[in-house]
């Protein structure tokens, strides 16, 4: 049990369009996700974290308005990364927390042209 | 702002022998910590973790090892194969569904 799923697993854009990528908690519900970001042969790095039915709550240094999250069911928490450019291709990663663990998922690889 | 480090960001060993993997965490609020291994392209795979009022936890070829008194944690694998290749993060976090705060990670090498 406690899989989480992201939706797409990568995904190549053109500068300056939107990009969704979606959290899923297959087996459990969540009332908290996160989202992490991860550039190459570095750490995660907490973006914000994902509250169902209420605002996220961003980390300094995160724009909210370029990041956008939803997290409209117990079971999805949606990223989008807006007017994206070059140097926003990272690895995006969320989890999923219940009770008091957190259980990953599997990454999206964005690469913004 | 307060982080979690690490000591090695490298580490090779030889297939069979043991790996220790050192952490340094400098909030002492944190009461609960994890190592979490991370495989080329994938997300965080949870190894072990341990709570502040344990020095040490044991699993499966792995055991935990946490310091309170120099903030210092680690991972000891034993017996390392190749498949442990990987690059392991420590991380800390409070119990109540607080944030995880991620140390820098260390690659490690298991030369066959």
């Amino acid at each position: 049990g406690a899989v989480v799923s992201q939706h797409p697993s990568w995904v190549i854009c053109k500068s300056g369009t939107s990009v969704k990528i979606e959290c899923r908690s297959l087996d459990f519900q969540a009332t908290t996700m996160f989202w992490y970001r991860q550039f190459p042969k570095q750490s995660l790095m907490l973006m914000a974290t994902s509250n169902e039915g209420s605002k996220a709550t961003y980390e300094q240094g995160v724009e909210k308005d370029k990041f956008l999250i939803n997290h409209a069911s117990l079971t999805l928490s949606t990223l989008t990364v807006t007017s994206a450019h070059p140097e926003d291709s990272s690895f995006y990663i969320c989890s999923a927390q219940r009770e008091n663990e957190q259980f990953f998922g599997p990454g999206t690889r964005l690469t913004v042209l | 702002g307060e982080s979690v480090g690490l000591h090695l960001p490298t580490l090779s060993v030889q297939e069979g022998d043991n790996s220790i993997i050192n952490c340094a965490y400098s909030n002492s609020a944190s009461d609960y910590f994890i190592w979490y291994k991370q495989e080329s392209g994938k997300g965080p795979q949870f190894i072990i973790d341990i709570r502040s009022n344990m020095d040490k936890r044991q699993g499966q070829r792995v055991t935990v090892l946490l310091n309170k008194t120099v903030k210092h944690l680690s991972l000891q694998i034993a017996a390392t194969q190749p498949g442990d290749s990987a690059v392991y993060f420590c991380a800390e976090t409070f119990t109540g569904g607080f944030k995880t705060i991620f140390g820098a990670g260390t690659r490690l090498f298991v030369k066959a």
